[in-house]
């Protein structure tokens, strides 16, 4: 069965701090992994794309992992802000019927920066 | 010059009611979905358009019925509204089908 799971839950870090969230998956055939931020009372907003042959990309003080043969990415964040307070989600796409399309979404991991 | 705009952003409303949420995108993406969003924060898929055709239909009561007038534009209209329908109703559109999404700002459905 098709799904990604997350860890932890909840985290609770002072400011200032790093912290890695963790991302699990069993989605075959895998195509790409996404890491999505979600603000309290906004939408998700993308953060960045992992393909098969990619291990790490970094966005600022967000950097990604990507193991695909253990089916792990992980979502480093350094020098941890007030606004990086939020649910980060991560949505992993897989191949289905010729389409490319067909996404799994992690429950998330609720992240809040203490002063 | 919002990409992807849903209205209203609060609805509260009785149950057994009929009510609508409008999405629009203006971002020329072919692909358009629906998501439901529990108290639980969990993310779930209701339905996607690719060029105004529905692409995905996941388990959703058919009192939920979406409709894509043009590419640009996916609303969702629910009948017979329950306690349980009561979550945040994010609009999103994508490039292609399972590519980037760029969620709307959400619409907060609360049924009393």
């Amino acid at each position: 069965k098709n799904q990604v799971e997350q860890s932890p839950q909840s985290l609770i870090i002072l400011e200032g701090k790093n912290c890695t969230l963790q991302c699990n998956y069993t989605v075959s055939p895998f195509s790409n992994l996404r890491w999505y931020k979600q603000d309290t009372g906004r939408g998700p907003v993308s953060l960045t794309i992992m393909t098969f042959s990619e291990n790490t990309k970094s966005n600022g003080r967000y950097t990604a992992t990507l193991d695909a043969d253990t089916k792990q990415s992980s979502l480093h964040i350094t020098a941890s802000q007030l606004s990086d307070s939020a649910s980060y989600i991560c949505v992993v796409s897989y191949h289905y019927g010729g389409s490319q399309g067909n996404l799994i979404f992690g429950k998330g991991t609720k992240l809040s920066v203490k002063p | 010059d919002t990409a992807v705009s849903q209205t209203p952003k609060y609805l509260v409303t009785q149950m057994g009611n009929d009510k609508s949420i409008k999405c629009e995108q203006n971002l020329g993406h072919d692909t358009m979905y629906w998501y439901k969003q529990d108290s639980k924060k969990f993310l779930k898929i209701m339905f996607s358009y690719n060029n105004k055709e529905l692409i995905i239909n996941e388990t959703v009561p058919n009192r939920f019925s979406p409709k894509s007038p043009d590419k640009a534009h996916l609303n969702l209209h629910i009948n017979s509204l329950e306690l349980g329908d009561s979550a945040v109703y994010f609009c999103a559109s994508s490039q292609v089908l399972g590519g980037e999404l760029f969620f709307g700002e959400g619409s907060r459905l609360t049924v009393l």
